[in-house]
């Protein structure tokens, strides 16, 4: 079975700052994984997917993760953090019939 | 494109009483999703569709119908409603394979008193 885990239900930065969201999966089958950010009171959206093509992946808004198979990690980074990247993150692995768990959610607070 | 569409916006219910939610895509997807969202707890499945006429459980499907008589509907029910089931509801839809990314519908939040 599939399973994400988020560490930090919130995380607050300073503008201009690192972001670092912490990402966790376990799977019993080569994981497909995904980052979706969710703006207040608006639905999911994909922010950047790992495949297995690469392990760097680079997303929109200069999102970018790398996908660690030894630490079974994908955490989400952003060198510099504006305040317009203040939403809820959440990662998500893939299961087979393409039916996604997801973890937790962090919440990201941009300090001016 | 309208991507993924989801009526109402926002709704009060009683205990007890029933409604339909409604999702619409217009991007010919053969798979579609409804997932609950409560505070702390991420998206849960619900139930999903992997094509027209046919259904599946997911994580958390009790107390919830659903049916897909369009390839582009998928309609999620529930005959009598519980203050479990105050929260906001997700509908995605997605093509067959695994890496496809699922499009998500804007939300209904949903309040049972």
């Amino acid at each position: 079975a599939q399973s994400v885990t988020q560490l930090g239900s919130h995380v607050s930065v300073s503008e201009g700052a690192l972001v670092l969201l912490r990402c966790n999966y376990s799977s019993s089958v080569p994981p497909y994984l995904f980052w979706y950010v969710q703006y207040p009171n608006q639905g999911l959206q994909l922010l950047l997917k790992y495949t297995s093509a690469a392990t760097l992946v680079k997303g929109i808004n200069g999102f970018e993760a790398e996908f660690k198979k030894s630490e079974t990690s994908f955490h989400l980074t952003k060198p510099s953090a504006h305040m317009s990247d203040a939403a809820e993150y959440f990662c998500a692995v893939s299961q087979y019939g393409n039916k996604l768990v997801f973890g937790a959610g962090t919440i990201l607070r941009v300090k001016s | 494109n309208a991507g993924v569409t989801q009526t109402p916006k926002f709704r009060v219910l009683k205990t007890g009483q029933s409604m339909t939610l409604l999702c619409a895509q217009d991007m010919n997807h053969e798979y579609m999703y409804w997932y609950r969202q409560d505070p702390g707890m991420g998206l849960r499945l619900i139930h999903y569709s992997v094509g027209e006429g046919t259904t599946a459980k997911g994580e958390v499907p009790d107390g919830y119908n659903v049916s897909r008589l369009k390839k582009q509907n998928f309609l999620l029910g529930l005959e009598s409603a519980a203050p479990s089931q105050t929260s906001v509801y997700f509908c995605a839809s997605s093509r067959p394979t695994r890496q496809e990314t699922q499009y998500f519908g804007p939300g209904t939040r949903l309040l049972v008193l």
